[in-house]
C-alpha cells in the first residue's frame, strides 16, 4: 500500500511565477491536509479538503493560495505570483474517512522562490 | 484555541542514554495527541498517538509518551537511544471534530557517540 505521495520533491521557482505542488494521498483516503513549515518552524495548518469540497481553509492566506481536491486525481495546492517569502517546505497528509484518525504525510515538496 | 508548546528547542543526549522530551497542550477537552519525527529533509513518520484508554502509549523505534491530564502534557521517552534518532520531534494536538493538526515549535535532538 502506497504512501502519500507528492510531486515534485523540489520546486524552483522566481518571483512571480506560479508554483503547483501536488498530492496524492493514500489509497481508500478521501480527506487531505496541506501544511507549511517555513525554515526553523514548525508546521502550520493550512487547508483541509474532501473530494471537490474545502472543509476547512482557515490557514490559507487570503490571497495568492487556492487548493482543490477534484473528484478524480491528486490534490492541488497552487501559489500564483511567488514571492520569496513563499519559500518552505509544503506537506500534505491523508486519512481515512470516517472517524477522527491518523493523518499520514508526504515527503514533502520543497519551494524555493528566487 | 489549542495550542502545544515543546520548551526544548534542542537537546543533546549521549548514545545508549535515556532521553525524554516535553510536551504541554492547551486544550478545553480531552485532546487526541500525537508524535512525529522527522529526519532532515523527510517528511514525518508517525511514533505514537493517543486518543483515550491507558494513559502510556508505546510506539514505534522503542519510543513511549505519558499522557498527564492533571499537567496537560504528553512527554515522549525512550530508554536507550541510538545514532539513528537524532530527528527533529514533534508533538500535536487534534480536536475531537477531527481536522487540523496543531503542531508544537519541535524539539532537535542531536546524539552524540
Amino acid at each position: 500500500n502506497a504512501g502519500v505521495m507528492q510531486n515534485p520533491r523540489h520546486l524552483v521557482r522566481r518571483r512571480g511565477q506560479e508554483a503547483r505542488l501536488r498530492c496524492s494521498p493514500m489509497k481508500g483516503h478521501s480527506h487531505v491536509y496541506w501544511y507549511r513549515q517555513l525554515p526553523e518552524e514548525g508546521l502550520k495548518f493550512m487547508v483541509y479538503l474532501q473530494k471537490e469540497n474545502i472543509i476547512d481553509e482557515s490557514g490559507m492566506p487570503k490571497e495568492r493560495f487556492s487548493a482543490e481536491f477534484p473528484k478524480e486525481g491528486p490534490s492541488i495546492l497552487r501559489i500564483q505570483q511567488v514571492v520569496r517569502g513563499d519559500s518552505a517546505a509544503y506537506f500534505c497528509a491523508s486519512s481515512p474517512p470516517f472517524g477522527t484518525d491518523t493523518q499520514y504525510f508526504g515527503p514533502g515538496t520543497r519551494l524555493t522562490v528566487l | 484555541a489549542q495550542s502545544v508548546t515543546q520548551p526544548d528547542i534542542h537537546i543533546t543526549v549521549s548514545e545508549g542514554a535515556s532521553l525524554e522530551l516535553r510536551c504541554n497542550y492547551s486544550y478545553g477537552a480531552t485532546p487526541y495527541l500525537f508524535w512525529y519525527v522527522q529526519s532532515p529533509g523527510q517528511g514525518l513518520q508517525l511514533l505514537l498517538k493517543y486518543f483515550s484508554g491507558d494513559t502510556l502509549v508505546q510506539g514505534i523505534k522503542g519510543f513511549e509518551a505519558e499522557f498527564k491530564r492533571s499537567q496537560s502534557s504528553f512527554n515522549l521517552r525512550k530508554p536507550s537511544v541510538h545514532w539513528s534518532d537524532a530527528a527533529e520531534y514533534f508533538c500535536a494536538v487534534v480536536t475531537a471534530a477531527g481536522n487540523k493538526l496543531t503542531f508544537g515549535g519541535g524539539t532537535r535532538v542531536l546524539v552524540k557517540p
